[in-house]
């Protein structure tokens, strides 16, 4: 079965400054998408960014970008520029490819807060 | 932007009692999914809804609980008979096809509390 791990329950950065966020995962399969999503304060599940398997090019959204390695099953957040609304906690998720299933499975989450 | 809208964003329910969780997906999606986050846990997938029929559901997704889609635009989370332990907020989302590449949108949570 697929799982995702995401070893760093909190983090904190300065505003300005960059933080990674660090996300594995277990998979046999070779096709599949992976997502970074936010929430706020207000539990809303909002989605930064995301990376397909098949794509060698890491993805990119404004200040948001991934260190996707997939041989090494590894997808990182890096947010650049960090600033006070980016404060929230973020899940990194799996999906699973086109078939009999195509749900989301998610990691435990980072608790990430920005220090002014 | 379209978004997926959930009503009520908060429920006080006593145990025992049933408790209905609405949605309205976004209108050209036709995968909608539940999935439920205990505070201070992860987010957990439910069940995904497809063409009227449940097409996955998880071990959590027992005899209490059921989907349906009454009209065109809303699909409903139906727990027959509430646990203390169904305390949690509730995402409805919903996806345009069943391909891995399309993204799977959420709304803003129904927070239930079985007291």
């Amino acid at each position: 079965a697929q799982t995702v791990t995401q070893s760093q329950p909190e983090m904190s950065v300065q505003e300005a400054e960059t933080v990674t966020l660090s996300c594995t995962y277990d998979t046999s399969e070779s096709d599949y998408y992976l997502f970074w999503y936010k929430q706020p304060p207000s539990r809303q599940m909002i989605l930064v960014i995301r990376q397909e398997a098949y794509k060698q090019q890491n993805a990119t959204e404004n200040r948001f970008s991934v260190n996707f390695q997939k041989a090494a099953k590894s997808f990182s957040l890096k947010i650049s520029d960090s600033q006070l609304g980016d404060a929230a906690m973020y899940f990194c998720a799996y999906r699973t490819p086109g078939g009999a299933t195509n749900k989301l499975i998610f990691g435990t989450g980072t608790l990430l807060a920005v220090q002014p | 932007e379209p978004e997926v809208t959930q009503t009520p964003s908060h429920q006080v329910t006593q145990m025992g009692q049933e408790v209905i969780l609405r949605c309205v997906p976004i209108s050209n999606h036709l995968y909608f999914y539940w999935y439920r986050q205990i505070l201070g846990q992860k987010v957990e997938f439910l069940v995904s809804f497809y063409n009227n029929e449940i097409s996955e559901k998880s071990e959590i997704f027992d005899d209490q609980f059921s989907v349906e889609r009454p009209d065109g635009s809303n699909f409903t989370l139906k727990i027959r008979s509430t646990k203390l332990e169904d305390s949690a907020m509730y995402f409805c989302a919903s996806s345009r096809d069943r391909s891995s590449g399309n993204t799977i949108y959420f709304g803003e949570g129904s927070w239930l509390t079985v007291v």
